[in-house]
């Protein structure tokens, strides 16, 4: 079945980095872009950006340009996102999705948590 | 920046029928936003249930349906069951981007 996998959780001091992958199977991962989301405690999800698989196109959201970037490794069928200069206004779940034609956003990863403390 | 409005919260008795809109600061909410509908339950990964305004995917119970309503985009539940208890919510396709409302928590009762 189609899954998406993503790396555990992470702690990280304000200012670091943070690198979260989203490994794909049961699908052809070259056909489909793969979308990050976040959602901080208690707030709504915030779309953050996509990769195409395939050509390695990316669209950020404007609100993450300059600290975010998205990435593919094709041989291992995965998806990486890293963001930079953290706070603690990056502590959320952070999940990778799937999207195909039409606008069909299916599966989500598990969420991978990412805490951002002193 | 627009905005994305969902009704915060919403309670329906098991058995009845409930609506729930997504509306755009933007102005009327149309098939060119691509709305899909999310269920999100607690400690699990959100899944899909409506996809570009009005499909279905395979999974999805057949008393939820999607369409557009008054300007906004709208999740309707029929014969509610106990298991729809759940925060739900709607994904707008916008100025290049995607935005998501903040959540209806459907309370059965």
């Amino acid at each position: 079945q189609v899954q998406l996998v993503q790396s555990g959780a992470e702690v990280k001091k304000p200012g670091a980095s943070v690198k979260v992958s989203c490994q794909a199977s049961g699908y052809i991962f070259t056909s489909y872009a793969i979308h990050w989301v976040r959602q901080a405690p208690g707030q709504r999800p915030e779309w953050m950006g996509w990769i195409h698989g395939g050509n390695g196109d990316t669209k950020y959201s404007e609100k993450f340009q300059g600290r975010f970037s998205i990435t593919r490794d094709t041989s291992a069928t995965t998806a990486y996102m890293e963001l930079r200069s953290l706070t603690s206004e990056d502590t959320a779940v952070y999940y990778c999705i799937r999207q195909l034609p039409f606008s069909w956003f299916d599966p989500w990863g598990q969420g991978t948590l990412v805490i951002v403390s002193s | 920046q627009t905005v994305v409005t969902q009704e915060p919260s919403l309670t329906v008795s098991p058995g009845g029928t409930v609506t729930l809109t997504c509306g755009s600061s933007t102005g009327e909410v149309t098939s060119s936003y691509y709305p899909n509908w999310f269920q999100h339950k607690p400690g699990q990964a959100p899944r899909s249930l409506i996809y570009s305004t009005t499909n279905k995917h395979s999974w999805t119970p057949a008393r939820f349906s999607g369409s557009l309503l008054g300007g906004k985009a709208a999740l309707t539940l029929s014969s509610v069951q106990p298991e729809d208890e759940a925060e739900y919510y709607c994904l707008l396709f916008s100025g290049g981007g995607w935005i998501f409302g903040g959540g209806t928590n459907l309370t059965v009762l």
